[in-house]
């Protein structure tokens, strides 16, 4: 069974300082894994993804993330936090095995504070 | 452009009374996935379908139908919805299985009253 663990329900950084948003999963075989973040009464909307190839994966709005595999993590980072990156992030992971099913993690809310 | 259109946005429903949630796409993706989100939770995995393979989760339940007609849209049917029901609603399509990344709609509000 394939599994998704974000460990902080909330993450609160100064604006201008980097932020780590952890993501850690369980899954049998290559995982494929992706980052999504949501709005207030918006739909998820689509970050980064790592399926194979460099772990330190660049997606939109300047972030990034680190896929380990031998600690089976893919935390989600930036370098320089804005106000505007307050919200809600998910990381989910798909099984190479498993199809199409995907899976999310708990959610964690990012505050960021001017 | 919007790819994956969710209808409505807002759906408001009498206990107990049937209802049918929408979701279109035009990006020809064969998966399309139905989600119900509570209160900032993860989204729960209702059913997906492979093309016209329907996949069930085995703790969805079965007050809980979906149609897909075509490629293009695929329906969530609620045949008795009770106040646990609401929650966001949200529907994604992916390329495919694999390396396909799932796009999301943008949800539909469900309220039961």
């Amino acid at each position: 069974a394939q599994s998704v663990a974000q460990p902080e329900d909330q993450v609160n950084v100064a604006e201008g300082n980097p932020l780590t948003v952890k993501c850690t999963y369980s899954v049998s075989g290559n995982p494929y894994l992706f980052w999504y973040v949501q709005y207030p009464n918006r739909g998820l909307q689509f970050l980064l993804k790592y399926i194979t190839g460099d772990n330190l994966v660049k997606g939109s709005y300047g972030f990034e993330a680190e896929f380990n595999k031998s600690q089976t993590s893919f935390h989600l980072k930036k370098p320089s936090a804005l106000v505007s990156d307050s919200a809600l992030y998910f990381c989910a992971v798909r099984g190479y095995s498993s199809a199409s099913k995907i899976i999310f993690g708990s959610g964690t809310r990012l505050s960021i504070r001017p | 452009d919007a790819m994956v259109i969710q209808n409505p946005r807002y759906q408001v429903t009498q206990f107990g009374k049937p209802v049918t949630l929408s979701c279109s796409q035009t990006l020809n993706h064969n998966v399309m996935y139905w989600y119900q989100q509570k209160s900032s939770q993860a989204p729960k995995l209702l059913f997906h379908y492979y093309d016209k393979d329907f996949n069930n989760e085995a703790d969805t339940p079965d007050n809980f139908q979906s149609r897909r007609p075509n490629t293009s849209f695929c329906f969530l049917d609620i045949r008795s919805p009770g106040l646990g029901d609401a929650a966001m609603y949200l529907c994604a399509t992916s390329r495919d299985g694999g390396q396909g990344v799932p796009l999301f709609g943008q949800g539909t509000r469900l309220t039961v009253v």
